[in-house]
């Protein structure tokens, strides 16, 4: 599975939109972004998915850029539940395995 | 959407002893179940991958003698963790699969918080 990278934390004002990046250069071309996040002392929350087209659903916005080499995630509105990890993880469906990285830690504050 | 129970949500044991921990799908058939284990402050690790009536596929490092995962069935898979040690203290998740076509969606477990005194 590729490797992703994300800044490690990011502050976000509450009520404003959270847009996280993240870098997945050596993304093959049958790999999906998949994002996830995970609130203190939880298990991981599944926010989004995509593989070229920007998808959008109740919770997030995921834009893909054309040569699929980073996406953003996008909170469109954050409240103080947002704050959490969110993980970005490139991902061979089909029997693939998730391997997570560091993730970003999200700060929505008032 | 699907929903993934864990019991316990939290055990304390002696050191030495054995500790189990279940994972299950509560409303689907679950074609793979995973376990990961989480230190503070750090990211999961993928500890195994396990399918319904098979072997467990353990990743590098994790000790299958110790770490005893049986898949039972579509909505059950326990993990045992063996004469447990203070370092084996730690976040344990499992996460399922619902793979129908080329949806493949994973849905995690609460997690269950060992400590081994």
């Amino acid at each position: 599975d590729a490797k992703t990278t994300q800044p490690p934390s990011m502050d976000c004002a509450e009520g404003r939109a959270a847009n996280l990046p993240c870098n997945h250069s050596t993304i093959s071309g049958n790999e999906y972004v998949y994002w996830y996040r995970q609130i203190h002392s939880q298990g991981p929350q599944y926010i989004i998915h995509g593989l070229k087209n920007n998808e959008t659903n109740e919770m997030a916005s995921l834009i893909i850029t054309e040569d699929r080499k980073s996406s953003t995630l996008i909170l469109p509105h954050a409240t103080l539940r947002d704050t959490a990890v969110y993980y970005c993880i490139s991902f061979y469906n089909q029997g693939g395995k998730l391997i997570f990285g560091q993730g970003t830690e999200l700060s929505v504050k008032p | 959407g699907a929903v993934v129970s864990q019991h316990p949500s939290r055990v304390i044991c002696k050191s030495g002893t054995s500790v189990k921990i279940e994972c299950r799908s509560l409303d689907f058939q679950a074609t793979t179940m995973f376990w990961y284990r989480q230190f503070p402050k750090k990211s999961l690790m993928l500890m195994a991958t396990s399918n319904e009536g098979s072997k467990a596929t353990y990743e590098q490092g994790v000790e299958k003698d110790k770490f005893l995962i049986n898949h039972a069935s579509l909505t059950l898979s326990t993990l045992t963790v063996t004469s447990a040690h203070p370092e084996d203290s730690s976040f344990y998740i499992c996460s399922a699969t619902q793979a129908a076509g080329v949806s493949y969606e994973q849905y995690f477990g609460p997690g269950t918080r060992l400590t081994v005194t």
